[in-house]
């Protein structure tokens, strides 16, 4: 059984930084493409980053540049380090599972929650 | 402002069916049919309903279709129950700058 369980959310002030996990079980993170999406409180979703199994990354441009997406195979855990967090980067943040060809998001961990405030 | 748009709100009484709209460019939905819905109970992750347009995940009801008509990609749910009741958010790919997008999610209320 497919499983995402997302951890490391808190409260942060602003400037400050974070590093969310995304544990997976049931399959292999390295061999699929995996997502973060985010959704402001009250809000929609947004799609926030992605790792390809080839290991490129790529980023929407409201986080460009002060967040990273890694991943660890030997703990088949999914991250995404944030640095210089701003008040609209409050947000529960969900990883996902793409599916084999990137197409959509098949799986959806249960999401956890960034607040950035002083 | 969300890339694709979708109505706030739609209702319908248990039985009836309801179209849920999602309007995009000819950069995002008008050019890929990498269309996919999402059901999301308060609280929920999002679950996904539709991919492709179209097509539907082992394991979601029938009474859920998905179809696209230029830059529109439209979700149906016929047979309405109170269980659907939920926000509903589309996706489409928009290409290999910004990839995703979403639109600003639809509340159903099943009256």
């Amino acid at each position: 059984e497919v499983q995402l369980v997302e951890s490391g959310g808190g409260l942060v002030q602003p400037g400050g930084s974070l590093r969310l996990s995304c544990a997976a079980s049931g399959f292999t993170v390295s061999s699929n493409y995996m997502s973060w999406v985010r959704q402001a409180p009250g809000k929609g979703l947004e799609w926030v980053s992605v790792i390809y199994s080839g290991g490129s990354t790529y980023y929407a441009d409201s986080v460009k540049g002060r967040f990273t997406i890694s991943r660890d195979n030997s703990k088949n855990t999914l991250y995404l380090q944030m640095n210089s967090l701003r008040a609209e980067d409050t947000a529960v943040y969900y990883c996902a599972r793409d599916d084999p060809w990137g197409d959509y998001f098949d799986y959806w961990g249960q999401g956890t929650l960034v607040t950035v405030s002083s | 402002q969300s890339a694709l748009t979708q109505p706030a709100s739609v209702s319908g009484s248990p039985g009836q069916s309801i179209t849920i709209s999602c309007t995009g460019t000819s950069s995002d939905v008008g050019s890929y049919n990498l269309v996919s819905w999402y059901q999301q109970h308060p609280g929920k992750a999002p679950k996904l309903m539709i991919y492709e347009v179209s097509k539907r995940p082992s394991g979601v009801s029938n009474r859920f279709s998905g179809s696209k008509s230029g830059n529109t990609a439209s979700l149906t749910i016929s047979g309405l129950q109170a269980e659907d009741e939920a926000d509903y958010y589309c996706c489409s790919y928009a290409g290999s700058s910004t990839l995703w997008v979403f639109g600003g999610g639809t509340k159903l209320t099943v009256l």
